[in-house]
C-alpha cells in the first residue's frame, strides 16, 4: 500500500543522546515535512523539502537537523535531544511544495528523560 | 499555530445534531484551506479542503465556508455521527513561509450517543 512509513513508532532516549527519526514515502512526491504535535499546539513544521538535495526552516527548526538525498527518504535527527524535545513527530509528504494536500505518517512517540 | 487561530478548543454535540468549528487566519495571501480529522493515536486524515477561489465546497456531510474579506474559514459537519468523534485541525498556507501550511490547535469534537 503506497504511503509514508515513520520509524521507530515509540522511542525514550536519555537527554544529550543523538537520535534519527526515520520517514520513508513510495509515492513519488516531491515534498516532505517534518511536524511535532503537543497537546494544545497542533502541529507545528519543524523543516520541509520541496524537493531531493533542498531543505528549508519551518516554525521551530531549532535542534533539529534533516537532509534530502533522495526523492524518497527525508530523515530528521536531534542531534543532542533534550527534555522539551519529547513530542509527537509526523512526517507528510506531497505532490509538490506549497499549498498542497498533505498525506501523513502514522507518527513517532519521542519521549526524552 | 502561528497565524492561524481555531475555535472552539472542545465541542460537544448531541449525535443526529451539527458541529461547526471556525478559525481565523491573519496572511490575506492564504489561498488554501484544508481540515483534517485525527482520531486517537492515528495519523491526521485529510477531509475535505478549499481554495481561494471558492467560497463553499461539500462532501456528503462535511462542508467548508471560506470568507476572504474577514479571514475566515468554518467546517461544519451535519447529522454527526459517533464516529465522528476525533480532534480537527484547520490549517491555512502562509505566504511568508513559502505557503507552507500553518495549523490551528485543533478542536476536540465529543459525539454523545
Amino acid at each position: 500500500i503506497a504511503g509514508i512509513t515513520q520509524a521507530p513508532t515509540s522511542q525514550i532516549l536519555a537527554a544529550g543522546r543523538r537520535m534519527t527519526l526515520r520517514c520513508t514515502q513510495d509515492m513519488r512526491h516531491n515534498a516532505m515535512y517534518w511536524y511535532r504535535q503537543d497537546l494544545g499546539l497542533g502541529l507545528r513544521l519543524i523543516h520541509y523539502s520541496n524537493t531531493a538535495g533542498t531543505t528549508g526552516k519551518g516554525e521551530v527548526p531549532d535542534g533539529y537537523s534533516v537532509s534530502r538525498a533522495n526523492t524518497d527518504d527525508f530523515p530528521l535527527t536531534l542531534a543532542s535531544a533534550v527534555p522539551s524535545q519529547t513530542s509527537v513527530y509526523f512526517c507528510a509528504s506531497s505532490k509538490q511544495g506549497g499549498s498542497q494536500p498533505q498525506h501523513f505518517g502514522d507518527g513517532t512517540r519521542l519521549s526524552i528523560l | 499555530g502561528e497565524n492561524v487561530e481555531q475555535h472552539p478548543s472542545t465541542l460537544s454535540v448531541q449525535e443526529g445534531d451539527s458541529a461547526v468549528i471556525k478559525c481565523t487566519y491573519s496572511d490575506s495571501a492564504s489561498n488554501y484551506f484544508p481540515w483534517y480529522k485525527q482520531e486517537l493515536g492515528k495519523r491526521p486524515q485529510l477531509i475535505i479542503d478549499i481554495r481561494s477561489n471558492v467560497g463553499e465546497k461539500k462532501d456528503q456531510r462535511i462542508a467548508v465556508t471560506l470568507n476572504k474579506t474577514a479571514k475566515h474559514f468554518s467546517l461544519h459537519i451535519t447529522e454527526t455521527q459517533p464516529e465522528d468523534s476525533a480532534v480537527y485541525f484547520c490549517a491555512a498556507s502562509i505566504s511568508s513561509n513559502d505557503y507552507k501550511l500553518s495549523f490551528g490547535a485543533g478542536t476536540t469534537v465529543t459525539v454523545r450517543a
